[in-house]
C-alpha cells in the first residue's frame, strides 16, 4: 500500500509561471515531510522540508504548504525556470522510534518540465 | 565539505564477479544509507547504519553486503549479482538524530551482465 502518493506523473509549466506539485499521504503518524529534486543519472537533491507543527515553509523561490487535515502537501515554485526541469519526489518520515535513524517513505515522483 | 561522494560512477560486472561500491561523507553525519533506484521509480531503502552499526536491513539478499569501516565511509560489497540487480545505487547520510534530512550522493550506475 502506497503511503505517499504523487498522482501527477508529469507537469508542464511556462517559464516565469508558478509550478505546483502535489503530494498526498495516508499515514497520520508521519510528522516530517521533505521534497527532493532529481536530475537523470544523479542522486536526489534535498530542496525543502516542513515539520507537521507548521503549515508553511519558504526558502527563496520554493514554498511548501502542509494541510494536515487533508493529509496533503504541495510544493510551489515561483517563478519557474528551465533549470527547474527535473523529477520531484515527495518524502515523509515518522517520529524517531529508536530504530537508529529516520526512514523516509518516498512518492513515485512528478516530472516537471519548464518550457522557455 | 557538504558533499556525499560515491565511486565508481559507473560499474559493469558479470554475474560471477566481486566488486565494491564506496561512499564517503565529511559532514559529521552519524547515519548513512544505501538505496537502490530503478528507472522511473522512487529510491528503495536497502540498509541503514547509525553510529557505524547496522540498524536496518530491508530484507536485502545476501549477495549485497554492507560495511561501515568508520563514521565517514560506507561500502557495499557485491557478489554473484543477477541482471535484475542493475540499477542506480545511492548512498545518503543524515545528521542523525537531530535532523531528518538525508543528503544523497550522485550514485553508482550498476549494470550486471
Amino acid at each position: 500500500d502506497q503511503q505517499v502518493k504523487q498522482n501527477s506523473p508529469s507537469l508542464s509549466v511556462q517559464e516565469g509561471r508558478i509550478s505546483i506539485l502535489n503530494c498526498d499521504y495516508t499515514n497520520s503518524m508521519f510528522d516530517y515531510f521533505l521534497w527532493y529534486k532529481k536530475y537523470p543519472a544523479e542522486g536526489p537533491t534535498f530542496l525543502i522540508s516542513i515539520s507537521s507543527i507548521k503549515d508553511k515553509n519558504e526558502d527563496g523561490r520554493f514554498t511548501v504548504f502542509l494541510n494536515k487535515s487533508a493529509k496533503h502537501l504541495s510544493l510551489h515554485i515561483v517563478p519557474s525556470q528551465p533549470g527547474d526541469s527535473a523529477v520531484y519526489f515527495c518524502a515523509a518520515s515518522y517520529p524517531y522510534s529508536g530504530a537508529g535513524s529516520y526512514q523516509l517513505t518516498f512518492g513515485k515522483g512528478t516530472k516537471l518540465s519548464v518550457i522557455p | 565539505d557538504t558533499e556525499v561522494t560515491q565511486t565508481p560512477k559507473h560499474l559493469v560486472m558479470g554475474m560471477t564477479n566481486k566488486k565494491s561500491l564506496k561512499c564517503e561523507q565529511h559532514m559529521g553525519h552519524r547515519a548513512m544509507y544505501w538505496y537502490k533506484q530503478k528507472a522511473k521509480k522512487p529510491p528503495e531503502l536497502m540498509f541503514v547504519y547509525s553510529y557505524e552499526k547496522l540498524s536496518i536491513n530491508e530484507s536485502v539478499p545476501s549477495r549485497f553486503s554492507p560495511e561501515c569501516p568508520n563514521s565517514s565511509l560506507l561500502n557495499l560489497h557485491l557478489h554473484a549479482l543477477q541482471p535484475e540487480d542493475s540499477a542506480l545505487y545511492l548512498c545518503a547520510s543524515s545528521h542523525f538524530p537531530s535532523r531528518n534530512e538525508q543528503f544523497f550522493g550522485p550514485g553508482t550506475r550498476l549494470t550486471v551482465l
